[in-house]
This record gives C-alpha cells, sequence and structure tokens, in this order.
C-alpha cells in the first residue's frame, strides 16, 4: 500500500547537522520530494530526488536515497534557527498523479 | 506571480453551517489538488482536478464535502453541514504537469477551518 513514515520530532542544537529521516513503500516511485513548511504556510518544495540517483546536495542540504531499503534522509548542515520548521517526505504514487505525504517530522533548534 | 491564492484565511463557524473555500491556483497550472491537515491525520488529499475536471475524489471523507472547478482560475470545496471533526487546516495546490517530475505542487498558505 501507499505508505511513507517519518518520526515526529527532531530537536538539534543551532550549528549542529540536522538528519531528517523517510520510509517510503512504493519501490517503482521515480521522484522523491522534502517539503518544508514555516508556521501559519504551506508547504514548500525544498528539493528532489530522482529515484536513480544515490545523493543530490544543494549548499546546506544532502539528499541520500537507498532505493533498496526504500530509505530518504535530509541532511541539514549547520542548523540555524530559521531551519526550524516541520519537514515533509513525499514521493510519486507510480499509479496516479498524486503524491503522498508522510506525517511530517517538526525541527526544532536548541541555542 | 502571485501564487495559489486561498481564501478566507480564518473561518470559524457553528457546526450544521454550510463552509465554502476558495482557491486560486497559479495561471497555467493544469492540476489542483485540495489536502487537508490535521496534527491526528498528517496531510491527506482529499481531491484533484486535471483542466477542471475532478480526477481522483476518493479521499473526500464523506458526501458532506463537495468540491468544483468552473473554470481554471477558480476551485471550491463545500462542506455542508460542517461538523467540529471538519476543524482543520485546508491547503489548496497547482501543479503544471502530470507526475510531478520537477515540477513541484504549489501551495497556497491554507485555510484553517474551526468549528464549533
Amino acid at each position: 500500500g501507499e505508505d511513507v513514515e517519518q518520526s515526529l520530532f527532531l530537536s538539534v542544537r543551532e550549528g549542529d547537522s540536522s538528519v531528517i529521516n523517510c520510509t517510503y513503500t512504493d519501490s517503482s516511485s521515480t521522484y522523491l520530494y522534502w517539503y518544508k513548511q514555516e508556521p501559519g504556510a504551506g508547504l514548500q518544495l525544498l528539493t528532489y530526488i530522482f529515484s536513480n540517483m544515490d545523493m543530490k546536495q544543494d549548499q546546506r542540504l544532502t539528499v541520500l536515497l537507498n532505493k533498496k531499503d526504500k530509505h530518504l534522509s535530509l541532511r541539514i548542515a549547520d542548523t540555524q534557527t530559521g531551519d526550524s520548521a516541520i519537514y515533509f517526505c513525499a514521493e510519486i504514487h507510480s499509479s496516479a498523479s498524486k503524491i503522498i505525504f508522510g506525517s511530517g517530522t517538526r525541527l526544532s533548534i536548541r541555542p | 506571480d502571485a501564487g495559489v491564492i486561498q481564501s478566507p484565511r480564518h473561518e470559524v463557524t457553528e457546526m450544521g453551517q454550510e463552509v465554502t473555500l476558495r482557491c486560486k491556483p497559479i495561471s497555467g497550472h493544469d492540476y489542483l489538488f485540495w489536502y487537508r491537515q490535521t496534527m491526528m491525520r498528517g496531510l491527506e488529499l482529499l481531491i484533484y482536478f486535471n483542466n477542471n475536471v475532478p480526477i481522483d475524489d476518493s479521499g473526500m471523507p464523506e458526501d458532506r464535502f463537495s468540491a468544483k472547478m468552473p473554470n481554471a482560475s477558480f476551485s471550491t470545496l463545500k462542506i455542508q453541514p460542517s461538523e467540529p471533526r471538519d476543524s482543520a487546516v485546508y491547503f489548496c495546490a497547482s501543479s503544471p504537469t502530470r507526475g510531478q517530475q520537477n515540477s513541484p505542487l504549489h501551495f497556497g498558505n491554507g485555510t484553517r477551518l474551526t468549528v464549533t
């Protein structure tokens, strides 16, 4: 079935790296995404990765994809207070146009 | 580009009343999606349209919910009658192409609905 799972909370110290993990079930997913939701706002696309890639780096963001284990992670280097948000992992369901979202991981930054 | 515009931002109503949420997608986007977000259930897809035609409404919780897209620049989500358990943030999103690829969903800022 369709399922994308994430842990609900993550707390990191300012300046440290944050690693947010996600597992998915659809092995035929072609694209996987990370969205960021700030308070009172909608979701915004942070980054995405093709299923034939293992890693993608974009400035402070690094996405790692393990297709064998159906595991996706987002690493944020040098985490700042502005990174406080909910981060959603998402996959395209292979049989339709719709995106399946995880429950979101709330990232909080401590001084 | 003004982005996806939703109105109202907040809606407070009493149980049994009709509620209408509105969405203006980004011009030129062929796909429009309605999502509901709650603490308990996370982000749920309710329905999506392609070229104004409903494609998949399997996420619509009950007959009390209905959605329309009379033209390419406007969609409504209606709840009649509303119930307290409908309280949530409702998001509209649009996308230019099928299957997303590198054309992501563009979300509005949502409508926070409270039914008392």
